[in-house]
Protein backbone atom coordinates (compact mmCIF):
# COMPACT_ATOMS: atom_id res chain seq x y z
CA UNK A 1 0.00 0.00 0.00
CA UNK A 2 1.44 3.68 -1.00
CA UNK A 3 1.82 5.40 1.98
CA UNK A 4 3.86 8.33 0.41
CA UNK A 5 2.26 9.61 -2.70
CA UNK A 6 3.66 12.06 -4.99
CA UNK A 7 1.63 13.47 -8.08
CA UNK A 8 2.19 13.70 -10.88
CA UNK A 9 4.82 11.36 -11.50
CA UNK A 10 6.27 13.24 -14.11
CA UNK A 11 6.04 17.10 -14.80
CA UNK A 12 6.92 19.14 -17.39
CA UNK A 13 6.99 23.07 -17.20
CA UNK A 14 8.20 25.85 -19.23
CA UNK A 15 10.79 27.88 -18.16
CA UNK A 16 9.54 30.58 -15.80
CA UNK A 17 6.26 29.14 -15.33
CA UNK A 18 5.42 28.03 -11.66
CA UNK A 19 5.09 24.69 -10.78
CA UNK A 20 4.12 22.59 -7.35
CA UNK A 21 4.29 19.14 -7.07
CA UNK A 22 2.11 17.62 -4.35
CA UNK A 23 2.96 15.38 -1.76
CA UNK A 24 0.23 13.37 0.67
CA UNK A 25 1.08 10.68 3.41
CA UNK A 26 -1.01 8.28 5.28
CA UNK A 27 1.38 7.82 7.90
CA UNK A 28 0.09 10.24 10.68
CA UNK A 29 4.15 11.41 10.26
CA UNK A 30 5.29 14.51 12.07
CA UNK A 31 7.80 15.88 9.90
CA UNK A 32 8.01 15.62 5.86
CA UNK A 33 10.63 16.59 3.63
CA UNK A 34 11.65 17.49 0.44
CA UNK A 35 14.59 15.93 -1.31
CA UNK A 36 16.14 17.05 -4.81
CA UNK A 37 17.65 14.85 -6.61
CA UNK A 38 19.53 15.23 -9.79
CA UNK A 39 20.90 12.29 -12.27
CA UNK A 40 23.48 10.35 -10.96
CA UNK A 41 23.82 12.29 -7.67
CA UNK A 42 22.63 12.15 -4.36
CA UNK A 43 19.08 13.33 -2.73
CA UNK A 44 19.34 16.72 -1.64
CA UNK A 45 17.41 18.67 1.20
CA UNK A 46 15.48 20.95 0.32
CA UNK A 47 14.15 21.50 3.41
CA UNK A 48 11.44 19.90 5.99
CA UNK A 49 8.22 20.55 7.68
CA UNK A 50 8.43 20.03 11.61
CA UNK A 51 4.75 19.11 12.02
CA UNK A 52 3.91 23.34 11.75
CA UNK A 53 7.05 24.60 11.79
CA UNK A 54 9.25 25.01 8.39
CA UNK A 55 13.13 24.63 8.23
CA UNK A 56 15.04 25.79 5.09
CA UNK A 57 18.45 24.36 4.13
CA UNK A 58 20.53 27.54 4.65
CA UNK A 59 21.47 26.89 0.66
CA UNK A 60 17.91 26.41 -0.88
CA UNK A 61 17.46 29.19 -3.42
CA UNK A 62 14.49 31.66 -2.99
CA UNK A 63 12.83 29.93 -5.76
CA UNK A 64 12.04 27.13 -3.81
CA UNK A 65 9.11 27.19 -1.23
CA UNK A 66 7.11 24.96 0.35
CA UNK A 67 3.43 24.99 2.11
CA UNK A 68 2.37 22.35 4.15
CA UNK A 69 -1.77 22.81 5.29
CA UNK A 70 -2.10 20.05 7.32
CA UNK A 71 -0.40 17.15 8.38
CA UNK A 72 -1.45 14.75 5.46
CA UNK A 73 -0.25 17.21 2.82
CA UNK A 74 3.11 19.06 1.78
CA UNK A 75 3.70 20.88 -1.26
CA UNK A 76 6.98 22.04 -3.25
CA UNK A 77 6.38 25.38 -4.95
CA UNK A 78 9.04 26.38 -7.94
CA UNK A 79 8.40 30.13 -8.69
CA UNK A 80 10.29 30.44 -11.75
CA UNK A 81 11.79 27.15 -12.65
CA UNK A 82 15.26 27.39 -14.43
CA UNK A 83 16.92 24.82 -16.41
CA UNK A 84 19.03 24.12 -13.97
CA UNK A 85 16.07 22.69 -11.37
CA UNK A 86 15.44 19.92 -13.89
CA UNK A 87 15.66 16.95 -11.25
CA UNK A 88 13.91 13.90 -9.46
CA UNK A 89 12.18 15.70 -6.82
CA UNK A 90 11.65 13.15 -3.43
CA UNK A 91 8.75 13.77 -0.21
CA UNK A 92 9.76 11.80 2.54
CA UNK A 93 8.32 11.22 5.72
CA UNK A 94 9.23 10.36 9.30
CA UNK A 95 7.87 10.11 12.44
CA UNK A 96 9.72 12.35 14.39
CA UNK A 97 13.05 14.55 13.71
CA UNK A 98 14.93 12.89 16.55
CA UNK A 99 17.66 12.07 13.74
CA UNK A 100 17.16 8.44 14.75
CA UNK A 101 14.06 7.52 12.61
CA UNK A 102 14.31 6.32 9.14
CA UNK A 103 12.39 8.09 6.15
CA UNK A 104 9.66 6.68 4.04
CA UNK A 105 10.05 8.14 0.73
CA UNK A 106 7.51 8.51 -2.19
CA UNK A 107 8.09 7.68 -5.57
CA UNK A 108 9.58 10.95 -6.84
CA UNK A 109 8.44 13.58 -9.39
CA UNK A 110 10.69 13.75 -12.38
CA UNK A 111 10.51 17.44 -13.10
CA UNK A 112 11.40 18.96 -16.79
CA UNK A 113 12.10 22.41 -17.86
CA UNK A 114 11.88 22.89 -21.25
CA UNK B 1 26.49 20.09 9.22
CA UNK B 2 27.12 16.70 8.29
CA UNK B 3 29.00 15.42 5.22
CA UNK B 4 29.11 12.14 4.49
CA UNK B 5 31.16 10.74 2.00
CA UNK B 6 31.01 7.24 -0.06
CA UNK B 7 33.38 5.23 -2.03
CA UNK B 8 33.44 3.72 -4.51
CA UNK B 9 31.57 5.39 -7.00
CA UNK B 10 31.10 2.95 -9.25
CA UNK B 11 31.41 -1.17 -8.40
CA UNK B 12 31.02 -3.98 -10.71
CA UNK B 13 31.34 -7.84 -9.34
CA UNK B 14 30.50 -11.09 -10.68
CA UNK B 15 27.42 -12.61 -9.32
CA UNK B 16 28.60 -14.60 -6.28
CA UNK B 17 31.23 -12.44 -5.24
CA UNK B 18 31.17 -10.11 -2.26
CA UNK B 19 30.82 -6.55 -2.53
CA UNK B 20 32.07 -3.37 0.07
CA UNK B 21 30.93 -0.05 -0.19
CA UNK B 22 32.23 2.23 2.73
CA UNK B 23 31.21 5.75 3.98
CA UNK B 24 32.78 8.37 6.29
CA UNK B 25 30.61 10.64 8.06
CA UNK B 26 31.99 14.42 9.73
CA UNK B 27 29.48 14.98 12.76
CA UNK B 28 30.44 13.39 15.59
CA UNK B 29 26.70 13.67 17.09
CA UNK B 30 25.33 11.60 14.21
CA UNK B 31 23.88 8.29 15.86
CA UNK B 32 21.92 6.60 13.03
CA UNK B 33 23.12 5.28 10.09
CA UNK B 34 20.85 3.71 6.88
CA UNK B 35 21.70 1.96 3.50
CA UNK B 36 18.87 3.07 0.71
CA UNK B 37 18.65 0.94 -2.27
CA UNK B 38 17.90 2.66 -5.55
CA UNK B 39 16.72 1.36 -8.67
CA UNK B 40 16.89 3.54 -11.82
CA UNK B 41 13.30 5.36 -12.32
CA UNK B 42 12.12 4.05 -8.84
CA UNK B 43 12.16 5.69 -4.83
CA UNK B 44 15.03 5.29 -2.54
CA UNK B 45 13.97 2.01 -0.21
CA UNK B 46 15.86 1.03 3.35
CA UNK B 47 17.63 -1.84 3.35
CA UNK B 48 19.42 -1.88 6.60
CA UNK B 49 20.26 0.31 9.45
CA UNK B 50 22.48 0.41 12.66
CA UNK B 51 22.46 2.64 15.21
CA UNK B 52 25.35 4.16 17.39
CA UNK B 53 25.30 1.84 20.28
CA UNK B 54 26.02 -0.83 17.66
CA UNK B 55 28.94 -1.95 15.78
CA UNK B 56 27.60 -4.37 13.54
CA UNK B 57 24.17 -5.39 12.02
CA UNK B 58 23.32 -8.33 9.77
CA UNK B 59 20.40 -9.21 7.91
CA UNK B 60 20.73 -12.34 5.77
CA UNK B 61 23.43 -11.42 3.21
CA UNK B 62 23.40 -7.68 4.14
CA UNK B 63 25.64 -6.58 6.78
CA UNK B 64 26.56 -3.25 7.78
CA UNK B 65 29.40 -2.05 10.16
CA UNK B 66 30.32 1.23 12.47
CA UNK B 67 33.64 2.28 13.85
CA UNK B 68 32.15 5.25 15.92
CA UNK B 69 35.91 6.21 16.73
CA UNK B 70 37.12 6.81 12.92
CA UNK B 71 33.34 7.79 11.68
CA UNK B 72 33.36 5.34 8.82
CA UNK B 73 30.33 2.72 8.51
CA UNK B 74 30.59 0.17 5.68
CA UNK B 75 28.10 -2.44 3.91
CA UNK B 76 28.64 -5.61 3.04
CA UNK B 77 26.62 -7.60 0.54
CA UNK B 78 27.30 -11.65 0.31
CA UNK B 79 27.18 -13.60 -2.29
CA UNK B 80 25.59 -11.10 -4.82
CA UNK B 81 22.78 -11.56 -7.01
CA UNK B 82 22.25 -9.81 -10.09
CA UNK B 83 19.02 -8.06 -8.53
CA UNK B 84 21.18 -6.44 -6.23
CA UNK B 85 22.23 -4.04 -9.07
CA UNK B 86 21.24 -0.67 -8.49
CA UNK B 87 22.30 2.26 -6.79
CA UNK B 88 23.13 2.61 -2.85
CA UNK B 89 23.26 5.57 -0.52
CA UNK B 90 24.17 6.09 2.80
CA UNK B 91 23.48 8.49 4.87
CA UNK B 92 23.97 9.72 8.09
CA UNK B 93 21.94 11.78 10.90
CA UNK B 94 21.85 13.37 14.30
CA UNK B 95 18.63 15.44 13.32
CA UNK B 96 18.23 15.58 9.76
CA UNK B 97 19.57 12.61 6.87
CA UNK B 98 22.59 13.70 5.00
CA UNK B 99 23.08 11.21 1.80
CA UNK B 100 26.44 10.27 0.44
CA UNK B 101 26.84 10.69 -2.91
CA UNK B 102 26.16 7.02 -3.66
CA UNK B 103 27.69 3.87 -5.37
CA UNK B 104 26.60 2.23 -8.59
CA UNK B 105 26.88 -1.37 -8.13
CA UNK B 106 26.22 -3.65 -11.34
CA UNK B 107 26.60 -7.79 -10.50
CA UNK B 108 27.75 -9.62 -13.46
CA UNK B 109 25.97 -13.01 -14.43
Amino acid sequence: DAMVIQNPRYQVTQFGKPVTLSCSQTLNHNVMYWYQQKSSQAPKLLFHYYDKDFNNEADTPDNFQSRRPNTSFCFLDIRSPGLGDAAMYLCATSRDRTGREKLFFGSGTQLSVL
Amino acid sequence: GENVEQHPSTLSVQEGDSAVIKCTYSDSASNYFPWYKQELGKRPQLIIDIRSNVGEKKDQRIAVTLNKTAKHFSLHITETQPEDSAVYFCAASNHDMRFGAGTRLTVKP
